[in-house]
């Protein structure tokens, strides 16, 4: 079982949906939740970061997470075709970062 | 700008060839990370340098890869005897201060003819 599970997708809404992006884990060591946008031959963009339950919001985007659960979430809310991109979440325990395989997202202006 | 810049940005290669990247800095930062990320995939942990001194790598660093951070600035990741299934993106990232906000460059994509 991988540390970090993501839906690999494709996901495809039309503009102005509100998207819903999740990852699970099992290392109950995780103490620190990212989420990443990546364009195509791009490095990853660090788009949130949350160290505890509950949530964060930064203009469109909410990141959500529930350690009980071992489970986190990203909303985007008004989806831009702009927002077309692999999202990844990421999980940090000590010095060592793990990342889920990336869901690609398209957003149909 | 991530303030990380990454050399050469495409990288093909024969098998067998020796290839070296290189990761700089555009600032000081104490905490660099190399990943390898593969198709449909995410980023993969190599190894991490705190300043100079490289603290973990991951099994996946076989010993035909070797990093360095010689002054604890730039860095430099080597692949000897190149096989075709190193051919991947290399990324490098660095933590930004006092949090574990990490930031990647532009990465360095490897073909392995």
């Amino acid at each position: 079982q991988k540390e970090v599970e993501q839906d690999p997708g494709p996901l495809s809404v039309p503009e102005g949906a509100i998207v819903s992006l999740n990852c699970t884990y099992s290392n109950s060591a995780f103490q620190y939740f990212m989420w990443y946008r990546q364009y195509s031959r791009k490095g990853p963009e660090l788009l949130m970061y949350t160290y505890s339950s509950g949530n964060k919001e930064d203009g469109r985007f909410t990141a959500q997470v529930d350690k009980s659960s071992k489970y986190i979430s990203l909303f985007i809310r008004d989806s831009q075709p702009s927002d077309s991109a692999t999202y990844l979440c990421a999980m940090l325990t000590g010095n060592q970062f793990y990342f889920g395989t990336g869901t690609s997202l398209t957003v149909i202006p | 700008d991530t303030g990380v810049s990454q050399d050469p940005r495409h990288k093909i290669t024969k098998r067998g060839q020796n290839v070296t990247f290189r990761c700089d800095p555009i600032s000081e930062h104490n905490r660099l990370y190399w990943y390898r990320q593969t198709l449909g995939q995410g980023p993969e942990f190599l190894t991490y340098f705190q300043n100079e001194a490289q603290l973990e790598k991951s099994r996946l660093l076989s010993d035909r890869f070797s990093a360095e951070r010689p002054k604890g600035s730039f860095s430099t990741l080597e692949i000897q005897r190149t096989e075709q299934g190193d051919s991947a993106m290399y990324l490098c990232a660095l933590l930004q201060g006092d949090y574990n906000e990490q930031f990647f460059g532009p990465g360095t994509r490897l073909t392995v003819l």
